[in-house]
């Protein structure tokens, strides 16, 4: 069965370590997202990609990146720089908008 | 610019009881709009989208949504609410390459 598979589903890390979540679909969509959620925020938008070799900032790319090397896989690294990455990820993937998004079942990342 | 409105982060009813929850856009172009389900430590599942047509769109789980342009609205409905319903709830718009989601909308179901 096609879908977007994302892992690990938890994770802890120490302060001031990097950390990458991976996130790898066989949809044979073109397009990936990558969306933080917090409790009261809903989803804010990290990084995107229409395109392998190219990706987007969204609304909070500060202390993030990503690579998108492969049209099936888009993982992201969540930096030191990042001030407060406790949250639970997202990742999601489309053929089109017109269509939605299809969502990995997200993976919560812990940050001691 | 589009945006999206969700009007209650939190909603309570009675088991068998209406389900009405609230979305308001705003789009300088027709919309494209969705309704999510999102359910403890999962992503998110599609219940429904309006992209042309019908303006009343029949999705998963009994729910529905109607389009109203005049009133710039998307308000999910279902007419009798399950326990298994509970669940956090959101509306989203396209804006060109990728959608716009509200904060969202937990339903408690109590029996």
């Amino acid at each position: 069965d096609g879908g977007i598979t994302q892992s690990p589903k938890y994770l802890f890390r120490k302060e001031g370590q990097n950390v990458t979540l991976s996130c790898e679909q066989n949809l044979n969509h073109d397009a990936m997202y990558w969306y933080r959620q917090d409790p009261g925020q809903g989803l804010r938008l990290i990084y995107y990609s229409q395109i392998v070799n190219d990706f987007q900032k969204g609304d909070i790319a500060e202390g993030y990146s990503v690579s998108r090397e492969k049209k099936e896989s888009f993982p992201l690294t969540v930096t030191s720089a990042q001030k407060n990455p406790t949250a639970f990820y997202l990742c999601a993937s489309s053929h089109d908008t017109f269509y939605g998004y299809t969502f990995g079942s997200g993976t919560r990342l812990t940050v001691v | 610019a589009q945006s999206v409105t969700q009007l209650g982060s939190h909603v309570s009813v009675s088991e068998g009881a209406l389900v009405l929850l609230r979305c308001n856009y705003s789009s300088s172009v027709p919309p494209y709009l969705f309704w999510y389900v999102q359910y403890p430590n999962q992503g998110l599942q599609l219940l429904l989208k309006y992209t042309t047509g019908a303006t009343l769109v029949k999705g998963i789980n009994g729910f529905e949504a109607e389009f109203k342009k005049s009133e710039t609205s998307f308000h999910l409905t279902k007419p009798s609410a399950h326990m298994s319903d509970a669940a956090e709830y959101f509306c989203a718009v396209t804006l060109t390459d990728k959608l716009i989601f509200g904060t969202g909308t937990r339903l408690q179901v109590f029996p």
